[in-house]
């Protein structure tokens, strides 16, 4: 257990519709990076929080947009989805050395 | 970021056989990493390369990063079911330390 929890697992939803996938971080860790793995694409970086702020974005849609509140948890949020966006989604924390990662939430636009 | 080439993609190897997958970049890095990710989970970080020609071991499994700093390799000494998984190389950058993936190896254990 990486002490990194992510929720859902799983999430079934059509195209157009939007989304929101929550993080929890380990205790103490300030940074929460969040990841896309898909198929085409391998595991890339998308965008990264420390202490509430945006520090550095990725590959990231515009239709995507995440946030990180006071008390550390963060969210992403993807809308106007497209079956391309099927993926494992995937959030990292970390406090300046390893990153640790949760266990995914599989997205499948149908 | 950099572009990471991993190879092999995918690997089947007999249990107790020895494998080796490997990376290279044509940049310059500091950090070389190994992650592992099994089935329905996170990666998690199995060896991490600070050093240009360091040889680092964790149990069965052991790295080096390459002298010239764009290249690293992974071996896994007798190899057993548990080590099923993708093994990704990577490396820290950026404003954020975000990690940079390789595209990952596919490793099947046989009985």
């Amino acid at each position: 257990d990486s002490g990194v929890t992510q929720t859902p697992k799983h999430l079934i939803t059509a195209t157009g519709q939007r989304v929101t996938l929550r993080c929890s971080p380990r205790s103490g860790d300030l940074s929460v990076y969040w990841y896309q793995q898909s198929l085409d694409q391998g595991l890339q970086f998308l965008i990264q929080y420390y202490n509430g702020e945006e520090r550095a974005k990725g590959n990231i849609l515009e239709r995507f947009s995440a946030q990180q509140f006071p008390d550390l948890h963060s969210e992403l949020n993807l809308s106007s989805l497209e079956l391309g966006d099927s993926a494992l989604y995937f959030c990292a924390s970390s406090r300046g050395g390893e990153a640790f990662f949760g266990q995914g939430t599989r997205l499948t636009v149908v | 970021g950099q572009q990471l080439n991993q190879s092999p993609q995918s690997m089947f190897i007999q249990e107790g056989e020895d494998v080796s997958m490997n990376c290279t970049s044509s940049s310059i890095f500091n950090t070389w990493l190994w992650y592992k990710q099994d089935p329905g989970e996170g990666p998690v970080l199995l060896i991490a390369l600070y050093k240009a020609g360091e040889l680092t071991s964790n149990g069965r499994l052991t790295a080096q990063f390459g002298i010239t700093r764009k290249d690293s390799f992974l071996n896994i000494s007798a190899s057993i079911p548990s080590d099923v998984g993708i093994y990704f190389c990577a490396y820290t950058g950026g404003s954020a330390r975000q990690l940079t993936f390789g595209s990952g190896t596919q490793l099947t254990v046989l009985p």
